[in-house]
C-alpha cells in the first residue's frame, strides 16, 4: 500500500526566503507525482506534474524534483510571498490509478 | 488548466435529510470522476471512483448506500448523501481526469463542498 509523507508539517518563514518542502513515498512504481495548493476552505490548485520518467519541472518561482528510485520529491520554492501562504500537498499516481495523498506543509510567509 | 466545478459550495441541512452535490468538468469530458471528503486539518480521503456510465468504485468503509454515486455523462457526476448525520459533515470534493493514457493523465479538482449537518 502506497504511503506519502511530507515533511515538514508547518513552516512559517520571513517574505523573500527560498524554501523546499519535502514529500516521500513508500512504492517507487509511480505514474507521476502531483503537487497542489490548497487555501483554506478551498478545492485543490494543481501546481506541477511530474512524469515518471521525467527529472523535474518548473513553473514561474516553482521548481518539483523527482527521484523515483528513492522515493522521493520536493518542492522550491524561490522568493516566497506572502501570498504564497497555504497547505501544499503532494499526491503520486500509482497502480490502479488513484491518487495517494501526503498529509500536507502549511506553509506561513510572514510580510 | 481544466475547470471543475461544484454545485452547490456550501449546504446546511437536517440529520435525516438528502444532500445531492454536482460536480461539473467544464471545459473538458471527463472519464473518470473522484469523490473525496476531507476533515478538518486532514488531508483527502478517497471516497469512490466513477467511469461514465459504470457503477462508482468505493473505498473500504464507505457506505455505497450512504453515498450514492451517479457519473451519467462525460462531464457530470453526482454525490448523494442519503439521511445525512451530523458525522457526515464534512468538506467534500470532486475531482476528474482527462481521458487517455492514465500515466500521463492529470486530475483536476473542484472548489469543493461544505456541507453541514444539524
Amino acid at each position: 500500500k502506497q504511503e506519502v509523507t511530507q515533511i515538514p508539517a508547518a513552516l512559517s518563514v520571513p517574505e523573500g526566503e527560498n524554501l523546499v518542502l519535502n514529500c516521500s513515498f513508500t512504492d517507487s512504481a509511480i505514474y507521476n507525482l502531483q503537487w497542489f495548493r490548497q487555501d483554506p476552505g478551498k478545492g485543490l490548485t494543481s501546481l506541477l506534474l511530474i512524469q515518471s520518467s521525467q527529472r523535474e519541472q518548473t513553473s514561474g518561482r516553482l521548481n518539483a524534483s523527482l527521484d523515483k528510485s528513492s522515493g522521493r520529491s520536493t518542492l522550491y520554492i524561490a522568493a516566497s510571498q506572502p501570498g504564497d501562504s497555504a497547505t501544499y500537498l503532494c499526491a503520486v499516481r500509482s497502480s490502479g490509478s488513484r491518487l495517494t495523498f501526503g498529509e500536507g506543509t502549511q506553509l506561513t510567509v510572514n510580510p | 488548466g481544466a475547470v471543475v466545478s461544484q454545485h452547490p459550495s456550501w449546504v446546511i441541512c437536517k440529520s435525516g435529510t438528502s444532500v445531492k452535490i454536482e460536480c461539473r468538468s467544464l471545459d473538458f469530458q471527463a472519464t473518470t470522476m473522484f469523490w473525496y471528503r476531507q476533515f478538518p486539518k486532514q488531508s483527502l480521503m478517497l471516497m469512490a471512483t466513477s467511469n461514465e456510465g459504470s457503477k462508482a468504485t468505493y473505498e473500504q468503509g464507505v457506505e455505497k448506500d450512504k453515498f450514492l454515486i451517479n457519473h451519467a455523462s462525460l462531464t457530470l457526476s453526482t454525490l448523494t448523501v442519503t439521511s445525512a448525520h451530523p458525522e457526515d459533515s464534512s468538506f467534500y470534493i470532486c475531482s476528474a481526469r482527462t481521458g487517455g493514457r492514465v500515466s500521463y493523465n492529470e486530475q483536476f479538482f473542484g472548489p469543493g463542498t461544505r456541507l453541514t449537518v444539524l
